[in-house]
């Protein structure tokens, strides 16, 4: 069946740098993209971009250009997250979640608490 | 940006009723091959969002059939006949249709 899991919670402190992974099956995984998508405490959801998963191309919504790099291992089918330069408002759950004509699974999601 | 506007904010139906949330576009979602990507998402809570309805007004795989999508244009409906125990959590609609992809700001659906 077709599943993307994503890696463990994460506390770190501003000014340093998170990788989070979405290891995906049970489908071809260059057939479909990969979004990311934000969601702070008690609030709602926010694209953060995507990535082509054929050609590694990566687009990144305007709030998160800069600190925010969107990676893949296509040989272990997996999307990656890295932010670099942690702020506190950084502190959220990620998601990825794939897509063809519309997005249609997600991971379980990553919390990431940024606190000194 | 487009802008969706979810209405209403909140909403406490009797199990068994209707439920209907409104998703308004600040621009057209259709799209220059004549698809309109208006997607629909439930939020249960604590979970990931899951896919309910795709293109408008088509049901996702699973997803029973009281669930209707309907609209065209920059209106946008989701109903929810029969509301189930299940059916609780914050719907969003989605829209891929202008680039940066956004989220409604979400429904918050409570049964009374």
């Amino acid at each position: 069946q077709i599943q993307l899991v994503q890696s463990g919670p994460e506390l770190k402190k501003p000014g340093e740098s998170v990788k989070i992974s979405c290891k995906a099956s049970g489908y071809t995984f260059t057939d479909y993209a990969m979004h990311w998508v934000k969601q702070a405490p008690g609030k709602g959801l926010k694209w953060m971009g995507w990535i082509n998963t054929y050609t590694g191309k990566p687009t990144y919504a305007d709030d998160f250009k800069g600190r925010f790099v969107f990676s893949l291992e296509a040989s272990a089918s997996t999307a990656n997250l890295q932010i670099s330069n942690l702020k506190n408002e950084d502190t959220a759950t990620y998601f990825c979640a794939r897509s063809l004509t519309y997005v249609d699974y997600w991971g379980q999601g990553v919390m990431v608490t940024v606190s000194s | 940006d487009v802008v969706l506007t979810q209405t209403p904010v909140s909403l406490s139906v009797t199990l068994g009723d209707q439920a209907s949330i409104s998703c308004r576009s600040s621009q057209s979602l259709e799209y220059s091959d004549g698809y309109t990507y208006l997607e629909w998402y439930l939020q249960k809570p604590g979970q990931s969002p899951q896919l309910l309805i795709y293109g408008v007004s088509n049901r996702f795989s699973g997803v029973p059939d009281r669930f209707i999508g309907s609209g065209s244009g920059t209106d946008f409906t989701l109903k929810i006949s029969r509301v189930e125990p299940e059916d609780l959590g914050v719907y969003y609609c989605f829209q891929a249709t202008h680039d940066p992809l956004t989220f409604g700001s979400g429904t918050k659906l409570e049964i009374k």
